[in-house]
């Protein structure tokens, strides 16, 4: 099967600026997340969606970051006014999400795309 | 709230040599364990998962062992080739209504030297 899909691979900007950045995840995973790589960190939580819901967005930092799921499927993540700390790795992620096969949704491994690399200047 | 704590790396071994991967972890609730493996310019893939106490999660030669008792998670495997020069992630998730999202630890490098 085709794998989470993100573009671009980099994208280098000014602060202040915006960008936005595009994940297509695997055909049929209900469940969707962004998340932020600081370098030399772990991966953190900016938000999850299910189908196009927003289960939790408690760590999206509201003011400059938006995140949308119109239809279910792809999704977008736009950071306006961009800062330099925001520079990182933006990483999507998708997971089945629903019983299958008995295996509850919370044991779903979830499958990641290769990232986004953001450079503030 | 949930967190995870691994070793810090660099880990530099030679080939061949044993491999042991600290990870202990607090969470609220009762977790999945997880362990991540970003091979460089790649994106994050699953190693292996262990979804209830006592369960061992094994992939590739790497093994580890869901302890409750200690709230641990290390990662091991017997012996190490240069292929698997990567960045290791443990992570955990934990079922609240809905959210089930990742939290990781910081991440260890491992380095396997010829």
């Amino acid at each position: 099967e085709a794998g989470v899909a993100q573009s671009p691979r980099y994208k280098i900007i000014e602060k202040r600026q915006s960008v936005a950045f595009w994940c297509n995840p695997i055909s049929g995973h209900a469940t969707l997340y962004w998340y932020q790589q600081i370098l030399g960190q772990g991966p953190k939580l900016l938000i999850q969606f299910q189908n196009n819901g927003v289960v939790d967005d408690s760590q999206l930092p509201k003011d400059r970051f938006s995140a949308e799921r119109l239809k279910g499927v792809d999704s977008t993540l736009k950071i306006q006014p961009a800062k330099l700390e925001d520079s990182a790795v933006y990483l999507c992620a998708s997971s089945l999400g629903r019983l299958d096969r008995g295996l509850r949704a919370s044991n779903q491994p979830q499958h990641f795309g290769d990232g986004t690399r953001l450079s503030i200047l | 709230g949930n967190s995870v704590t691994q070793m810090e790396g660099p880990v530099t071994l030679s080939e061949e040599a044993f491999l042991t991967i600290n990870c202990t972890y607090t969470a609220t609730g009762y977790p999945s364990l997880f362990w991540y493996v970003q091979y460089p310019g790649e994106g994050l893939q699953l190693l292996l998962k262990a979804t209830k106490a006592d369960d061992k999660g094994s992939n590739k030669g790497f093994e580890a062992t869901y302890r409750k008792e200690t709230t641990s998670f290390h990662l091991e495997k017997g012996s190490v080739q240069v292929s698997d020069s990567a960045v290791y992630f443990c992570a955990l998730s934990v079922w609240d209504t809905g959210r089930r999202a990742l939290t990781f630890g910081s991440g260890t490098r491992l380095q396997v030297q010829p």
